[in-house]
């Protein structure tokens, strides 16, 4: 199992470009996650898929765009790029069992440059 | 609001040296608690995580936490830390509200071993 992979690791953007984030996940999981990575911030969810068909806004959703596309894949979509927006992204997935919340797993990450 | 306290910022530790990473939260409803670290250049894994049961709670690679619900903490500990320990660690809380979860992370504490 590759576990979440998300593509691509690395990306540089101008002011105003868009581009979309792709995330895939092979464990079967029924919710996906978006999630930015700032210095001294953690990591704030950005919007979020509890299941195959349903999407909702998460701390920080102004300026993105998700499209849950099927179970397994969950892109992240910057329409007009700015330099707040620089971060590192990271996709992950779970899933609920009952009432037992089973714990998140990430992915490798895409390092997004504004200029 | 729902928020993660991580006290230190940044720890600085010699091998063999014990560490302790304090982790506070706000929620005072039934919690789900982790901790995950991230290695420099790499994703996030989980260390650890707390559901029910024993308050102390072993991990990978040597850790434990502790759950104390009267503090609203979930302490992170290694009795002697290795080099290959300097990492980033984020405590994280999950939280039933209504009928979805949400989990929120501190802003992380970098723990820095010298050889």
């Amino acid at each position: 199992n590759a576990g979440v992979t998300q593509t691509p690791k690395f990306q540089v953007l101008k002011t105003g470009q868009s581009m979309t984030l792709q995330c895939a996940q092979d464990m079967n999981h029924n919710s996906m996650y978006w999630y930015r990575q700032d210095p001294g911030m953690g990591l704030r969810l950005i919007y979020y898929s509890a299941s195959e068909g349903t999407t909702d806004k998460g701390e920080v959703p102004n300026g993105y765009n998700v499209s849950r596309l099927n179970k397994r894949e969950f892109s992240l979509r910057l329409e007009s790029a700015a330099p707040s927006q620089t971060s590192v992204y990271f996709c992950a997935s779970s899933d609920i069992t009952r009432d037992v919340y089973n714990e998140q797993f990430f992915g490798p990450g895409t390092r997004l440059t504004v200029l | 609001a729902q928020s993660v306290s991580q006290h230190n910022h940044h720890v600085i530790l010699s091998e063999a040296a014990s560490l302790e990473l304090g982790c506070n939260y706000s929620y005072g409803g039934t919690v789900n608690l982790f901790w995950y670290v991230q290695y420099p250049g790499q994703h996030l894994q989980l260390l650890l995580k707390y559901f029910s049961g024993d308050p102390l709670v072993k991990g990978i690679k040597g850790f434990e936490a502790e759950f104390i619900k009267s503090k609203f903490s979930f302490n992170l500990r290694k009795p002697s830390v290795q080099w290959s320990d300097t990492a980033e660690y984020f405590c994280a809380v999950n939280a039933r509200l209504g009928n979805d979860y949400k989990l929120s992370f501190g802003a992380g504490t970098t723990v820095t071993v010298r050889a």
